[in-house]
């Protein structure tokens, strides 16, 4: 089982449209959690951390779920420019050093 | 603004050659790391370096080895090149702190080739 799993899409939604990423982890010993976005042939680049208690940034909201082991990234009236793919990524240990990313979610927003 | 550079966008190489990819970062951070990334197969971790001459293996260091002679370049070299090493390689920096690496600067990426 991979340590950080991500359905790869691509999700195809209209302007407009809601849409929510999921991603699970295998370690419950996991401490941070994140979300990175990757536009086509370009680095990844933070979006946002996921804190316990949820956070907003704007139409994109994060949560994380311990009990189930998952995060979630909700993006609300999507535009064109969130076409992307995005990526989960967990950090084990803040002394670790290692942060596991998933294989990414593609998005494509259609006018 | 980061600047994370690496100093080659494309690169082809031959199977057996000896590739050195170069990675310097301008912000004064004292960790830098090396992936590669494969579709299908997300991000993993080759090195990482958390100060001057020092380096960890990551999840994949198989093939590699790297330097860091100076805080603010990173190199990571393939020994003996080989066809499964085909793929995006990106490098990327953070600053030292209680959370080493919530936050990665990342360079724009070399496609290596091998032929």
């Amino acid at each position: 089982r991979k340590e950080v799993e991500q359905d790869p899409g691509p999700f195809n939604v209209p302007e407009g449209a809601t849409v929510a990423f999921n991603c699970t982890y295998s370690n419950s010993a996991s401490q941070s959690f994140f979300w990175y976005r990757q536009d086509c042939r370009k680095e990844p680049k933070l979006l946002m951390s996921v804190y316990s208690s949820g956070n907003e940034d704007g139409r994109f909201t994060a949560q994380l779920n311990r009990a189930s082991q998952y995060i979630s990234l909700l993006i609300r009236d999507s535009k064109l420019s969130d076409s992307a793919t995005y990526l989960c990524v967990v950090n084990l240990s803040s002394n670790t050093g290692k942060l596991i990313f998933g294989q990414g979610t593609t998005l494509q927003v259609k006018p | 603004d980061v600047k994370v550079t690496q100093s080659s966008r494309y690169l082809v190489k031959r199977t057996g050659e000896k590739v050195f990819l170069e990675c310097v970062q301008d912000m004064d951070h004292e960790n830098m790391f090396w992936y590669r990334q494969d579709p299908g197969l997300g991000l993993r971790l080759i090195y990482f370096s958390y100060d001057v001459k020092m380096k960890e293996k990551g999840d994949i260091p198989e093939g590699y080895s790297v330097s860091r002679e100076k805080k603010e370049r990173f190199s990571l070299i393939l020994e003996s090149a080989s066809t499964n090493q085909t793929s995006m390689y990106l490098c990327a920096s953070s600053p030292q702190g209680y959370r080493p690496n919530e936050k990665l600067f990342f360079g724009s990426g070399t496609q290596l080739s091998v032929l």
